[in-house]
């Protein structure tokens, strides 16, 4: 079964603006890990924060973790058209590793607008 | 480094036949690979562990002889399809662990989409 749920489904703005994309998880995580898939394609990892971190960035991403609340933002700046793909979170579970066991969430279809 | 390739990337087939799909890892060793299932506009859906050298390990509802898989060498894992049906028809991905890391994350192959006819 799914560990995480996106939100929202599905999510189109305009070329420039910020984008916010959240995953809610179940249960307790070892870390949380963003991907991006474009239609019809393979997975391009975007970004990996452990469960004992609350922020992380690279580049024009930002991601957040809290697991009190067990959700995860992933915001992207100055969204460009080539940012237009699925967005996914992938949680480990506590007591498995990302070698051992990632569990993916429902996605989000980002549309950008030029 | 850690690429991840698979083979085909497309196939169509006719109802009843068998599909082999193929995964390797193009630079480093894997003794565990990942395959996964992904309807369209759906998440990915692990289908199984693959092991090299043992039996693969089969998630719940999937059936093993429905989707057989073989972990022969430490860069190469297979799934076959057997008597492919429509229903069987998806976009499978399959992913590797670096086995000389410390394997903190799995690197994902390109995908090949099945349509069965």
């Amino acid at each position: 079964s799914q560990q995480g749920e996106e939100d929202p489904q599905a999510l189109s703005i305009q070329e420039g603006e910020n984008a916010t994309m959240n995953c809610s998880y179940k249960t307790s995580i070892n870390n949380l890990q963003w991907y991006r898939q474009n239609s019809g394609r393979g997975l391009v990892h975007l970004i990996l924060i452990r469960s004992n971190e609350r922020e992380k960035h690279s580049g024009r991403l930002r991601v957040t973790l809290d697991t009190s609340k067990k959700s995860s933002s992933l915001l992207i700046t100055a969204s460009r058209a080539a940012d237009t793909a699925s967005y996914f979170c992938a949680t480990t579970p506590k007591g498995y590793s990302s070698a051992s066991k990632i569990i993916f969430g429902s996605g989000t279809r980002l549309s950008i607008r030029p | 480094g850690a690429v991840v390739s698979q083979h085909p990337s497309w196939v169509i087939c006719k109802s009843g036949t068998s599909v082999k799909i193929e995964c390797r890892s193009l630079d480093f060793q894997a003794t565990t690979m990942f395959w996964y299932r992904q309807f369209p506009k759906q998440s990915l859906m692990l289908m199984a562990t693959s092991n090299e050298g043992s039996k693969a390990t089969y998630e719940q509802g999937v059936e093993k002889d429905k989707f057989l898989i073989n972990h022969a060498s430490l860069t190469l894992s297979t799934l076959t399809v057997t008597s492919a049906h429509p229903e069987d028809s998806s976009f499978y991905i399959c992913s590797a662990i670096n086995s000389g890391s410390l394997g903190e994350t799995q690197y994902f192959g390109p995908g090949t989409r099945l349509l069965v006819l």
